[in-house]
């Protein structure tokens, strides 16, 4: 599965947009960028994912660049309960069994 | 659904006995996975099942590990004798693989801590 690279941190105010970026270079033809989020003392929960096109869904969007290499994450009005950890990962859905690597994503703290 | 269920939710041991943690995943789901996640190393995949049987275990630490299957509704993780560098959270989620989204449902975990 090819790697992610993702800020470490990122603070965000209440109501505004949160935008998480990650970085996936190496990505190959058919794979999947996927999201998931992890809150404090929590599982971690699927957000959202894509493989080349512009997703939404009730929780997010995925904007992916044309060329594959790059997505962000699009929280369009944050919440104080939307701090948590955001990972970003890069897999092939229907392989081993959704095998998924976590890395060490990116902590968001929304803010009042 | 209720989701996947691990118990116990929490356990405070001391070093050398036996720990057995639990899994229910969703009914329905083919694959059932075990994650271990500490401060240092993050969130590590242990082992994974397909159809109740296991198919990768290669992140498993050591022979003092175990993890079973018996049938589609319930799986253990077995550690004996535990150290205290076992203590951990330890996540069980499943999915029902070939020809779904990739989703995977997370429990909320085990926290072991070992004395």
């Amino acid at each position: 599965d090819a790697k992610t690279t993702q800020p470490t941190s990122m603070d965000c105010a209440e109501g505004r947009a949160a935008n998480l970026p990650c970085n996936h270079s190496t990505i190959s033809g058919n794979e999947y960028v996927y999201w998931y989020r992890q809150i404090h003392s929590q599982g971690p929960q699927y957000i959202i994912h894509g493989l080349k096109n512009n997703e939404t869904n009730e929780m997010a969007s995925l904007i992916i660049t044309e060329d594959r290499k790059s997505s962000t994450l699009i929280l369009p009005h944050a919440t104080l309960r939307d701090t948590a950890v955001y990972y970003c990962i890069v897999t092939r859905p229907h392989n081993a069994g959704n095998m998924l690597t976590f890395g060490g994503g990116t902590r968001l703290m929304v803010k009042p | 659904d209720a989701g996947v269920i691990q118990s116990p939710r929490h356990e405070v041991t001391e070093m050398g006995q036996e720990v057995t943690l639990r899994c229910k995943p969703i009914s329905g789901h083919d694959y059932l996975f075990w994650y271990r996640q500490t401060m240092m190393r993050g969130l590590e995949l242990l082992i994974y099942f397909n159809n109740n049987v296991p198919i990768d275990d290669s992140g498993m630490p050591e022979d003092r590990f175990s993890a079973k299957m018996p049938n589609a509704s319930f799986s253990t993780l077995k550690i004996q004798p535990s150290e205290p560098r076992d203590s951990a959270v330890y996540f069980c989620a499943s999915t029902a693989g070939q020809g779904d989204t990739g989703e995977l449902f997370f429990g909320e975990g085990s926290r072991l801590t070992v004395l």
